[in-house]
């Protein structure tokens, strides 16, 4: 089955440090997968998926089959960066999406 | 704001009784999706919507919860005979015919006390 993991519950940066927000995946065969975030007191969206290889907001993220990972990356972390992030994959053939339990990122001043 | 809408957004309710959720999703929006979302977890889908087909159910969605949308639009979510264990955020989301963003709404929170 497929299954997402984010092992980081909190994630603390100061501003303009670099920030990683890690995420393993299990799937069989290929897999599409996507960020979401949501800021304080506000809807979850989408962040970015893999398959545009987009940067939104100064984050990356690249899929590494050989590991499973799908980390998030910024370089220079943002006061305004600080949320809740999940990662998450479709279910195959389904249209069904599966979350991890998120990772709380917060950036001090 | 031409998002997601639900509602109520807020419902505390005693221990048996029956809750309904509605959802609003993005105007001409076929797909439409319940999750649900308890503190220290990402959200867990619950079922799936095209149009007014029911497609994918969860187990999740016990016998107490149905879900309907009659007319491919606004869905509603019921749950009958409500528990402490049925306290949680219920998200939906609706993404477009050819869209592979899908959109959530702010959510409904159930507290069963």
């Amino acid at each position: 089955a497929q299954r997402v993991t984010q092992p980081e519950k909190l994630l603390s940066v100061f501003k303009g440090a670099p920030v990683e927000l890690k995420c393993n995946y299990s799937y069989s065969g290929s897999p599409e997968l996507f960020w979401y975030v949501q800021y304080s007191r506000q809807r979850l969206q989408l962040l970015l998926r893999h398959i545009s290889r987009e940067s939104i907001k100064g984050f990356t993220a690249d899929l590494n089959k050989g590991e499973t990972s799908f980390h998030l990356k910024k370089p220079f972390a943002q006061e305004e960066d600080s949320a809740m992030y999940y990662c998450a994959l479709p279910s195959g053939g389904s249209e069904k999406l599966v979350f991890g339990k998120g990772t709380k990122l917060t950036v001090n001043p | 704001d031409t998002g997601v809408s639900q509602n109520p957004r807020h419902k505390i309710t005693k221990r048996g009784q029956n809750v309904t959720f509605r959802c609003d999703p993005i105007s001409e929006h076929n797909r439409l999706y319940w999750y649900r979302q308890t503190l220290g977890q990402g959200p867990e889908f619950l079922t799936y919507f095209q149009n007014e087909a029911q497609l994918e159910k969860s187990r999740l969605l016990s016998d107490r919860f149905s879900a309907e949308r009659p007319k491919g639009s606004f869905s509603t979510l019921e749950i009958q005979r409500t528990e402490q264990g049925d306290s949680a955020m219920y998200l939906c989301a609706s993404k477009g015919f050819s869209g592979n963003t899908i959109y959530f709404g702010e959510g409904s929170w159930l507290t069963v006390v």
